[in-house]
């Protein structure tokens, strides 16, 4: 599975977009990019994945490069309850979900 | 309804003891997975089960050992603990286990070995 480079932190503001970057340079072709997240004390929670198109759901979207060697998520208005670690994930057919160390998104009220 | 439980929440005890965490999933789902989270705050991954048959073993010391006694279940047992073993210990499940399916994760078992 490819690896992943994600900040250690961001800040944003309460209401406003949260764009959180993660680079995957060495993606291969049927890899897909997950994307979880990880409440203080909580249990990691999916958000989104895709593999080469932009995605969006209830909760976030996902922008995956046409290279596919970065994506962003997205996270339209952000809330003091989606500060969390966030988790760029990459991978194809393994079970194993190997998390890095994640961005810490701290929204500011 | 809770998707992925586990109990207990939070377990103390003392070195050399045997323990166990249980872990029930109501999603129907053929995989489950436990993974450890150190006081580093990083998550990997022990074991997954499908189908109660063990097709994950994160080169995870022997006196850890997973037991399912059916596809809704899947508990951790703990032989003669550590104190490295002391972390946070989470389960989750899947539908299928190929790897695409999302995972769902229980709220964690807080274990300290004294």
């Amino acid at each position: 599975d490819a690896k992943t480079t994600q900040p250690p932190s961001m800040d944003c503001a309460e209401g406003r977009a949260a764009n959180l970057p993660c680079n995957h340079s060495t993606i291969s072709g049927n890899e897909y990019v997950y994307w979880y997240r990880q409440i203080h004390s909580q249990g990691p929670q999916y958000i989104i994945h895709g593999l080469k198109n932009n995605e969006t759901n209830e909760m976030a979207s996902l922008i995956i490069t046409e290279d596919r060697k970065s994506s962003t998520l997205i996270l339209p208005h952000a809330t003091l309850r989606d500060t969390a670690v966030y988790y760029c994930i990459v991978k194809t057919g393994a079970n194993n979900l190997f998390f890095g160390t994640g961005t810490r998104l701290t929204v500011i009220p | 309804d809770t998707a992925v439980s586990q109990t207990p929440k939070y377990l103390v005890t003392q070195m050399g003891n045997d323990k166990s965490i249980k872990c029930e999933q109501n999603l129907g789902h053929d995989t489950m997975y436990w993974y450890k989270q150190d006081s580093k705050k990083f998550l990997k991954i022990m074991f997954s089960y499908n189908n109660k048959e063990l097709i994950i073993n994160e080169t995870v010391p022997n006196r850890f050992s997973p037991k399912s006694p059916d596809k809704a279940h899947l508990n951790l047992h703990i032989n003669s603990l550590e104190l490295g073993d002391s972390a946070v210990y989470f389960c989750a499940s899947s539908q299928d286990g190929t790897g695409r399916d999302t995972q769902y994760f229980g709220p964690g078992t807080r274990l300290t070995v004294l």
